[in-house]
């Protein structure tokens, strides 16, 4: 079983607030990934990392902006929640060739 | 067009049948990936294939790498199956990104 989690796994939150989504892996893997889906749809990729202090943006442009201080931690940040951010949040990462994905955050801005 | 392609986009199935799901790939890939989300959103790594063919239970995946193609297939299937199976692909080049399909919607009924 993988050790990568993501909290919270529902939040419903009002327009303009901020908040952070975390991730997090007990496995050492360098590389890190978050995924926008929205229902009934494909998983884009918004922000990866290749190891602490990189962060790179993804294939779907997302306002959300993450970090990697620790290896093991990989935040998403959202300064003002609006609700087109309304979508689920999977975070992932990898190893060699193997991913393992969290839970999923779903969030909904109200 | 995708660079995943999957099909059907959605399948039912009556309890016990023989189930296929397909995916083909139009770019150079390291590895593909079968993955298993269900209703809660999260998700769930079944196969890693780079070639040939795996096994795990009831669930059988296999590869044509010349054809540039996978498919998944359940035998015995049972309403816990019922899920959406998603592929995706590790790319050979590039930033080491996976690239995924939109998913096969699979209900199996008792």
């Amino acid at each position: 079983e993988a050790d990568i989690y993501q909290t919270p796994r529902y939040l419903v939150i009002g327009t303009g607030k901020k908040i952070t989504l975390e991730c997090s892996q007990t496995m050492g893997h360098d590389k890190m990934y978050w995924y926008q889906q929205d229902p009934g749809m494909e998983l884009h990729l918004i922000h990866y990392s290749y190891g602490v202090n990189s962060t790179e943006k993804g294939d779907l442009s997302s306002e959300s902006t993450v970090s990697r201080i620790r290896t093991e931690h990989f935040p998403l940040t959202l300064e003002s929640a609006r609700p087109s951010h309304t979508s689920q949040y999977l975070c992932a990462s990898r190893w060699n060739t193997e991913a393992f994905f969290g839970q999923g955050t779903r969030l909904t801005v109200v | 067009k995708n660079e995943v392609e999957q099909s059907p986009q959605n399948l039912t199935a009556q309890e016990g049948e023989f189930i296929t799901i397909n995916c083909s790939y139009s770019v150079g890939i390291s590895a593909l990936h079968w993955l298993q989300q269900h209703p809660g959103g999260g998700i769930v790594s079944l196969f890693m294939l780079s070639s040939g063919k795996k096994k795990h239970g009831r669930l059988i995946a296999t590869i044509n790498i010349q054809e540039k193609h996978s498919s998944l297939h359940i035998t015995a299937s049972h309403p816990r199956d019922s899920a959406v199976y998603i592929c995706a692909v590790s790319t050979s080049q590039g930033t080491d990104k996976l690239i995924f399909g939109t998913g096969t919607r699979l209900q199996v009924f008792p």
